[in-house]
């Protein structure tokens, strides 16, 4: 069965440091990963996915199959980078379309 | 387009009722999917709807069921209600024809079992 691990409940970093939320899983196949993040009082959305190996507000995130892992980083942080987020992975046989199964999440503070 | 609808927003139940949550998909999307988001938890996938079928099934037992209406909304029920079925249910559709299409959540009903 997949599973998503996040290690960290919480972490907390000053504006402009370098940020990483880490992400591992574990699925027998070829999975596609992705993380969805939900600022305050808003509605869980998507930031980025690994196929689109694209970069969204700064963050990037890469998809380690030897490590298992796929961290989310951003080289100079933001306050309203402060959110939950979430890592997520997919079965790729149906593609972002079916299962997700989601971590816990890590909550990001970014002090001024 | 006001994208994933989800109603009522609150809802408080009796262990042992039963209760029906409604989603209206995003306009163009026919495919729904329902998550629980226990406190402190991510979201843990219940089922997926799509052409008015379950196509997915998630660990959960008999007593959490569905069903997608010909305008690809869906009602999620949950008879015989649990204390630990307080949760916050998330509704989030989609486009079943092809891969790659991302889920669109949407804010989701906050059920409490007392």
């Amino acid at each position: 069965a997949q599973r998503v691990t996040q290690p960290e409940k919480l972490l907390s970093v000053f504006k402009g440091a370098p940020v990483e939320l880490k992400c591992n899983y574990s699925y027998s196949g070829s999975p596609e990963l992705f993380w969805y993040v939900q600022y305050s009082r808003q509605r869980l959305q998507l930031l980025l996915r690994h196929i689109s190996r694209e970069s969204i507000k700064g963050f990037t995130a890469d998809l380690n199959k030897g490590e298992t892992s796929f961290h989310l980083k951003k080289p100079f942080a933001q306050e309203e980078d402060s959110a939950m987020y979430y890592c997520a992975l997919s079965e790729n046989s149906g593609g972002s379309n079916y299962k997700l199964t989601f971590g816990k999440g890590t909550l990001l503070t970014v002090n001024p | 387009d006001a994208g994933v609808t989800q109603s009522p927003t609150h809802l408080i139940k009796t262990r042992g009722q039963q209760v029906t949550l409604r989603c209206s998909p995003k306009s163009g999307h026919d495919t729904v999917s329902w998550y629980q988001q226990a406190l402190g938890q991510g979201p843990q996938f219940i089922f997926q709807y799509y052409e008015e079928e379950e196509r997915q099934r998630g660990n959960f037992p008999d007593r959490f069921s569905g069903h997608q209406f010909p305008n690809y909304s869906s009602e999620l029920n949950v008879n015989a209600l649990l204390l630990g079925d307080s949760a916050l249910y998330l509704c989030a559709s989609s486009w079943g024809g092809r891969q790659g299409y991302e889920q669109y959540f949407g804010p989701g009903t906050r059920l409490t079992v007392t």
